[in-house]
């Protein structure tokens, strides 16, 4: 059983550059689930794909968009990149609209905004 | 809006003792409360969780209590072992089955051997 990976692994922008990351979900899961987890913070909820539509969008701006595939993969894109969007970029993918004890994350994506 | 606190960034224990990591929360409508441990580079990865219904869970040498009056919960970590060494975070969430979380800072736990 595969579980949840992410790419890149880390990545550095330029304020005003747009960045897409990338995230396979666990074998069998059709829900993922975007979190942003700055410097000496827990993660915070982005938004979450069920079956290739958003369901559920946290506090973060239009800039912060997403998308899930046929094969239930995802992307996040942040366009207008700023300083304060350098964090660690977590997805976690889960079967239907569990329970959070059911999400299972990845690696994650380090972004360095200069 | 800090909803979900840790208000002990750090922690250490002896190995053998008990480790005990705290959380307190602020949205009453909050019902389902889990733990999640987070080794470096990897992601998060759950632990154990309790339903606001119960006041206490546990799984092996974990337990959770849980205070609904006091929106407390607290992780029980007995005996401590060295690879226990981690952050650790609280979350929290509206509903069973509604997956947004709500997590907290993160306590880091060292366990000196």
């Amino acid at each position: 059983e595969t579980g949840v990976t992410q790419s890149p692994t880390h990545l550095i922008k330029t304020r005003g550059q747009q960045v897409t990351l990338r995230c396979s979900s666990q074998s069998g899961h059709n829900t993922v689930s975007w979190y942003q987890q700055a410097l000496g913070q827990g993660p915070q909820f982005i938004f979450q794909y069920y079956r290739e539509e958003e369901n559920g969008r946290g506090n973060f701006p239009p800039r912060f968009s997403g998308l899930q595939f046929p094969n239930y993969s995802s992307e996040l894109n942040v366009n207008a990149l700023e300083l304060d969007d350098s964090a660690l970029y977590l997805c976690a993918s889960s079967f239907g609209l569990a329970g959070g004890y059911e999400q299972f994350f990845g690696p994650g994506t380090r972004l360095t905004v200069l | 809006d800090q909803q979900v606190k840790q208000n002990s960034p750090s922690l250490s224990v002896q190995e053998g003792r008990i480790s005990i990591l705290n959380c307190d929360y602020t949205n009453s409508m909050f019902d389902y409360f889990l733990w999640y441990k987070k080794y470096p580079a990897e992601g998060p990865t759950f632990l154990i969780s309790i339903s606001s219904i119960k006041d206490k869970n546990e799984d092996g040498r974990f337990t959770v209590f849980l205070n609904k009056s006091a929106k407390h919960l607290s992780l029980h970590i007995v005996p401590s072992q060295p690879g226990d060494s981690a952050v650790y975070f609280c979350a929290a969430t509206r509903d069973f089955g509604n997956e947004k979380l709500t997590f907290g800072t993160g306590t880091r736990l060292t366990i000196i051997p």
